[in-house]
């Protein structure tokens, strides 16, 4: 069973900083990942996905990957208090039925 | 927004109940699936489906019952609901099982239950 790991946080961070997060990922197979945001009380909604090494960037987010290190991550630039909610790092299972996801993060941008 | 309602939005019933939720979409997605999200196990999956009357049990089945007899619908039952099963809901549903870029998960806002 693939496992999904992260720092459940909080991680606190003034507005304007970067904010990092974390994800490591147990089976070497896997081929794409995903990031997920989930304010409290809603459903997650897909931020960023990503499937090759290296940096996707998209707006103030970007996603960095490193399969040797079974790696994957998320930078906020310019962070917001509207950032502030859980981020949930997610990955398809063996069988690439459904995806895996992290405990998620939460992130907490103070003004 | 994908077009996906779940029902009921929140339930409060007693130990023992059956209970049903139902996601309904208009995406005319072939997968759909059933998590369970709870503090310090984050979200898990109890069903998918991956087309009529196609379903297979997710990591946290047990307890739980699917069917799917639409295209646009996907109906998960607690046969006789226990207090364990106190959780929020999620119904999602994807194009693809490839999830290629523009074909992600996408969410349904969920149903609070509570059984007591």
């Amino acid at each position: 069973q693939k496992e999904v790991e992260q720092n459940s946080g909080p991680l606190s961070v003034p507005e304007g900083a970067i904010a990092s997060l974390n994800c490591t990922y147990s089976d070497r197979v896997s081929q794409s990942f995903f990031w997920y945001r989930q304010y409290s009380g809603k459903s997650p909604e897909l931020i960023m996905s990503i499937y090759s090494n290296g940096d996707k960037e998209d707006g103030r987010f970007t996603a960095q990957l490193n399969k040797a290190s079974q790696y994957v991550s998320l930078l906020i630039r310019d962070s917001q208090p509207s950032d502030s909610a859980t981020y949930l790092c997610a990955v398809p299972n063996q069988a690439g039925t459904a995806l895996i996801f992290g405990k998620g993060t939460t992130l907490s941008v103070s003004s | 927004d994908a077009g996906i309602t779940q029902s009921p939005r929140h339930k409060v019933t007693e130990t023992g109940t059956p209970v049903t939720l139902r996601c309904h979409q208009t995406e005319n997605h072939r997968y759909m699936y059933w998590y369970r999200q709870d503090p310090g196990h984050g979200l898990r999956l109890i069903h998918y489906s991956y087309g009529v009357k196609d379903t297979d049990k997710g990591e946290v089945s047990d307890g739980y019952s699917v069917s799917r007899s639409k295209t646009e619908d996907f109906l998960l039952t607690l046969e006789s609901a226990t207090s364990s099963q106190t959780s929020v809901y999620f119904c999602a549903i994807s194009e693809s099982r490839e999830y290629a870029d523009n074909q992600p998960q996408h969410f349904g806002d969920g149903t609070r239950l509570s059984i007591l």
